[in-house]
């Protein structure tokens, strides 16, 4: 149980073009999803938190019309990098929390993750 | 500000061998850690929750003790196998946030 799964698992574009990552919580019902970037060897780094059916929380340095987050129903969750950059080429992960086990202290699950090089 | 932190980058064992895996934090008092694991180009698989009013929690080869004293956690493995090799998260929760660890890549030798 408890299965996340993010989509696609890996895409190359070309400078200036935008990407979507979409983010299911296939078994679970996710009020809450977590979107993560991380860099090769480094740790898990918060970009935003998204609310189904309300606006993204984004993390402090974060550009919010950049990475587009839409969180519209209780199973799905996409994050847009649009304009892409070259240094937008990173490892984007999503995680969810099951809404029937809400408390502050629940495990995440975590969708296997996006690589993205922008070209 | 509030940090967690992984003292080791890599360990390398033995197989069969105990691995012992550090995290530590600053400047907070959590009620929970966690513990996952992340293999390469995977995403975290959640492991272990500890409370701080357990001293030690075990699950199969895996044991986890906090000590709030030391603000530490140990992360063990027993009879660590070749499959175990995968990079170990830690983190806690802060309200509805997780801050994760560096991690520590963990490498069984066969």
């Amino acid at each position: 149980g408890a299965v996340v799964s993010q989509h696609p698992s890996w895409v190359i574009c070309k400078s200036g073009t935008s990407v979507k990552i979409e983010c299911r919580s296939l078994d679970f019902q996710a009020t809450t999803m977590f979107w993560y970037r991380q860099f090769p060897k480094q740790s898990l780094m918060l970009m935003a938190t998204s609310n189904e059916g309300s606006k993204a929380t984004y993390e402090q340095g974060v550009e919010k019309d950049k990475f587009l987050i839409n969180h519209a129903s209780l199973t799905l969750s996409t994050l847009t990098v649009t304009s892409a950059h070259p240094e937008d080429s990173s490892f984007y992960i999503c995680s969810a929390r099951d809404r029937g086990r809400i408390s502050y202290n629940s495990p995440l699950h975590f969708g296997n993750g996006t690589r993205l090089t922008v070209t | 500000s509030q940090k967690i932190e992984q003292n080791s980058e890599a360990l390398n064992i033995q197989e069969g061998k105990t691995a012992t895996l550090t995290c530590n934090y600053t400047n907070y008092s959590p009620a929970y850690l966690q513990w996952y694991r992340q293999d390469p180009g995977r995403g975290p698989v959640f492991l272990l929750l500890i409370r701080e009013n357990e001293k030690e929690k075990r699950k199969e080869r895996l044991k986890v003790t906090f000590d709030t004293t030391l603000k530490q956690s140990l992360f063990h493995i027993t009879a660590s196998q070749p499959a175990d090799s995968a990079t170990y998260l830690c983190a806690y929760t802060g309200t509805y946030k997780y801050t994760f660890g560096t991690g520590t890549r963990l490498k069984v030798l066969a």
